[in-house]
């Protein structure tokens, strides 16, 4: 089974705080996303990533930077944390050009920004 | 650009009763997938039912299937002999088809829940 993981189910950061996310997954998928997740806004995509040392922009990528250094893990860096971005973040990975086209969550990280 | 449109942002079933998701879509493209992706309370989202937009025959996965009225747009859920475990928030998720690449675009999400 395609595993995604993500490298804490619940933080706490203080404004102005640098803070990291990681997300690593073990199927050799070379396209990875993070999503941001609001109530009643959805799943709103902030960066992807479909190779290695390479990003593409999502929807709201303001506020937010990423690092993709190997191939297995995508990380969301939040340069000065903020209230607004109290929020479930999601990652996902996926094949670049498979049959089914599934992309895969990971369980989400809960960020409190206070 | 893509829009998913997801008009009821909550609904409730009895158990054993049949409930019907709606999903619409804008695009210009004629190549793309849909996906219904599930999110149980504190669980992890996963995938429910795709399908292929040249397909014509609408996709089942047991007590799931989809009603896929391309010229309209049209991407409903039906859950049939509905469970407690369906309990969960449904996205609805478009994606087009062309180099892989492609994020899903998601709808709002219906927050469905499941009565004994």
């Amino acid at each position: 089974d395609v595993k995604v993981t993500q490298s804490s189910r619940y933080l706490v950061k203080r404004t102005g705080e640098k803070v990291f996310l990681e997300c690593v997954q073990d199927m050799d998928h070379e396209n990875m996303f993070w999503y941001r997740q609001d109530p009643g806004l959805g799943l709103r995509l902030i960066y992807f990533s479909y190779d290695v040392k390479m990003k593409e922009k999502g929807d709201i990528p303001e506020g937010y930077s990423v690092s993709r250094e190997k191939k297995e893990r995508f990380s969301l860096i939040l340069e000065s944390a903020s209230t607004n971005q109290t929020s479930m973040y999601l990652c996902a990975s996926k094949v670049l050009a498979g049959i089914y086209n599934e992309q895969f969550f990971g369980p989400g990280t809960r960020l409190t920004v206070l | 650009a893509q829009t998913v449109t997801q008009s009821q942002p909550e609904m409730s079933v009895q158990e054993a009763e049949t409930v019907t998701l709606s999903c619409t879509y804008d695009t210009s493209e004629n190549n793309y997938y849909l996906f219904w992706y599930k999110q149980p309370p504190s669980r992890q989202m996963i995938l429910v039912i795709r399908q292929e937009a040249y397909k014509q025959q609408n996709a089942t996965e047991n007590r799931f299937s989809v009603n896929f009225q391309k010229a309209a747009k049209s991407f409903s859920l039906k859950i049939s002999d509905s469970q407690l475990g369906d309990t969960a928030m449904y996205f609805c998720a478009f994606m087009k088809l062309s180099s892989g690449n492609t994020p899903l675009v998601f709808g709002k999400g219906t927050r469905l829940s499941v009565i004994a």
